[in-house]
């Protein structure tokens, strides 16, 4: 049981560049969501999604793009990635009340 | 949402009992109050969930006042392995339209030998 699966987990990229934060969950559920973590902040919420094609901002979108073509992929997009989105990046479902993460996707934009 | 306000820190000794609160003024009619544990290097992953009074399984307590404006995380006899951030999450976890589910600075517990 996979669970919720993130790639890559680490990344380095430059400045300006397009970085694809992959999400991929085994179960069904319906609610995705994309948090950030940086020290002293926390874990902040950047999308979320409440099914396949139904995506909503959270409290830092700004900078990234989201999609849901299906229920099982949740990918986060940097268009333009800045030295600001150096982060840890962790996607998460939801069901029965309870959050469950993935492994964190660590990205460093030089 | 409602914000949550938890110490930066808290020091301990093994096989101590450790309590976190932490705090939520302006908490929801639906809200409910859940705890998460992180590693380094891991997602979260949830300890206890509750909504009033206390909640207990195999790992903490939750202890929730009447006015639910607070809630307190025990860990009883504490070990190294505890050692980990510990974040409070305020929100509506169960079938809300608005999942805007999110987490404090959290607070970091350093289990001493």
């Amino acid at each position: 049981d996979a669970g919720i699966t993130q790639s890559p987990r680490y990344k380095i990229t430059e400045t300006g560049r397009q970085v694809t934060l992959m999400c991929h969950q085994t179960w069904s559920h319906s609610y995705m969501f994309w948090y950030r973590q940086d020290l002293g902040h926390g874990l902040r919420l950047i999308y979320y999604s409440a099914a396949a094609d139904i995506t909503d901002k959270g409290e830092v979108p700004d900078g990234y793009v989201v999609s849901r073509s299906k229920t099982e992929n949740f990918p986060l997009t940097l268009e333009s990635a800045t030295r600001s989105q150096t982060s840890v990046y962790f996607c998460a479902s939801i069901i029965g009340g309870e959050l469950f993460f993935g492994e964190g996707s660590r990205l460093t934009v030089l | 949402l409602a914000k949550t306000t938890q110490p930066i820190s808290m020091d301990s000794y093994e096989g101590q009992e450790v309590n976190i609160t932490c705090s939520h003024n302006n908490i929801a009619t639906n809200d409910y109050i859940t705890w998460y544990q992180q590693f380094p290097s891991q997602g979260p992953r949830f300890i206890i969930q509750g909504y009033k009074t206390k909640v207990t399984n195999e790992v903490a307590s939750l202890f929730i006042p009447a006015d639910r404006k607070s809630s307190t995380l025990s860990l009883p006899r504490v070990s190294l392995s505890d050692t980990a951030v510990y974040y409070c999450l305020v929100g509506d976890m169960w079938g809300s339209n608005d999942y805007k589910l999110s987490f404090g600075a959290g607070t970091t517990v350093t289990v001493r030998a």
